[in-house]
């Protein structure tokens, strides 16, 4: 099955700095891609999702790509702030299978 | 915007008690899933459903049941809970196969 492996498991950023997380799959007909964030102590929200067909989304200052032919996704923060402290998870989907496959998460941290 | 909640919050059980963990979903979604998340880990899919009165069974089914009398309802059952089984529990929604909307989570503690 999908497997998804996520780096790196912890991250610590200045304010104002980029910052990447990135995430490798097996499936090579993985088709939906998502990033949840995950405040501490509370559930996962969508943060951004991208599908097969298009490689690229942009928004809340985040960029997500998506690299097929090396089987690798990536979130992409342009300039941290304190807001942005937070586990992140990235998740795929192969074309026509119900389940979701989860990376470990990256802990996010923004320093002052 | 999709809205599940789930019930209790928390729960504290015992060593070989019986533990229902109940979803609800108002968004009309017919797929529902069960994760667990252990502190500093990812989720892991326990059981999932596409349509009332019908489970599959996820990555890690063993010692969990689950139920699903309504499209709106998804219970997840442990008959025996061990301590291994302490974990927060997430339940979810999907309109088909795109993405998920989770509940707030149930934080299970099982002495």
């Amino acid at each position: 099955g999908e497997q998804v492996e996520q780096r790196p498991p912890h991250l610590s950023v200045r304010e104002g700095d980029s910052a990447v997380i990135t995430c490798t799959y097996t499936d090579p007909n993985s088709y939906y891609f998502f990033w949840y964030k995950q405040e501490p102590g509370a559930s996962l929200q969508l943060l951004m999702k991208v599908f097969s067909s298009t490689e690229i989304n942009e928004g809340q200052g985040f960029t997500v790509l998506l690299n097929k032919k090396d089987k690798r996704l990536s979130l992409n923060l342009t300039a941290a702030h304190p807001g942005d402290s937070a586990a992140y998870f990235c998740a795929v989907r192969p074309y026509g299978n119900e389940k979701i496959t989860f990376g470990a998460g990256t802990k996010l941290t923004i320093k002052p | 915007e999709a809205a599940v909640t789930q019930s209790p919050r928390s729960k504290v059980a015992v060593t070989g008690g019986k533990v229902t963990l109940s979803c609800h979903q108002t968004n009309n979604h017919d797929y529902m899933y069960w994760y667990r998340q252990d502190t500093g880990h990812g989720l892991r899919l326990i059981h999932y459903s596409y349509v009332a009165d019908s489970t599959e069974k996820g990555d890690i089914p063993d010692g969990y049941k689950a139920s699903r009398p309504s499209q709106e309802n998804f219970s997840l059952i442990l008959e025996l809970a061990s301590l291994s089984q302490t974990a927060v529990y997430f339940c979810a929604s999907s309109y088909d196969r795109y993405e998920q909307y989770f509940g707030p989570g149930t934080r299970l503690t099982v002495l």
